[in-house]
């Protein structure tokens, strides 16, 4: 198996502009994460689906964030419209339901 | 919430022992504890997983005591490459344990020097 697939590996956008950043889970996985990690945060947990439902999305910081998962191989998480703030590092992640969850290579967002 | 605590970062020398402690007070009882590792540029991976008493694979150990208000993380014999970033957690969606948020946080840098 290829593992959790992200894309793209680094975007660089202005401020205002819309970001879509893309996941596709390991097969067979029933569980998607969005984290995204910064310096000064860590790691932080945005929203999670099971059968690509969403199940909690509290951490998601603000409206301006939105994630979808229209079928179990594929989930976007968007911002719209980005700030400098946003700037961080995204990770998607799936698991079975065992707990283990397997992380993808990220994504590194920069907004100027 | 089950929150975790961590030390922010931990210095060790090729060869040694490395003891990392968590504490999760607020441990739930069908919660397990999780530690992940996080090498520079990379998503975290795992590394071990219990519930109670000790557990032991390939790569570590973890200890946890009757009360599983603490754990801790024991990697024998560190080399340069286990310099990382290292997580611990506690609860999982995919046993109904804690169906809500799973908390990384900043987690315990361990540098490991020559």
């Amino acid at each position: 198996d290829a593992g959790v697939i992200q894309s793209p590996r680094h975007e660089v956008t202005e401020m205002g502009q819309e970001v879509t950043l893309r996941c596709k889970p390991i097969s067979g996985h029933d569980y998607l994460f969005w984290y995204r990690q910064t310096m000064m945060r860590g790691l932080e947990l945005l929203i999670y689906f099971n059968n690509n439902v969403p199940i909690d999305d509290s951490g998601m910081p603000e409206d301006r964030f939105s994630a979808k998962m229209p079928n179990a191989s594929f989930s976007t998480l968007k911002i719209q419209p980005s700030e400098p703030r946003d700037s961080a590092v995204y990770f998607c992640a799936s698991s079975k339901s065992t707990d283990t969850q397997y992380f993808g290579p990220g994504t590194r967002l920069t907004v100027l | 919430l089950a929150k975790t605590t961590q030390p922010i970062s931990m210095d060790s020398y090729e060869g040694q022992e490395v003891n990392i402690t968590c504490s999760h007070n607020n441990i739930a009882t069908n919660d397990y504890i999780t530690w992940y590792q996080q090498f520079p540029s990379q998503g975290p991976r795992f590394i071990i997983q219990g519930y109670k008493t000790k557990v032991t694979n390939e790569v570590a150990s973890l200890f946890i005591p009757a009360d599983r208000k603490s754990s801790t993380l024991s990697l024998p014999r560190v080399s340069l490459s286990d310099t990382a970033v290292y997580y611990c957690l506690v609860g999982g969606a995919g046993r109904g344990s804690t169906l809500g948020r799973l908390y990384f946080g900043r987690g315990t840098q361990l540098t490991v020097w020559p």
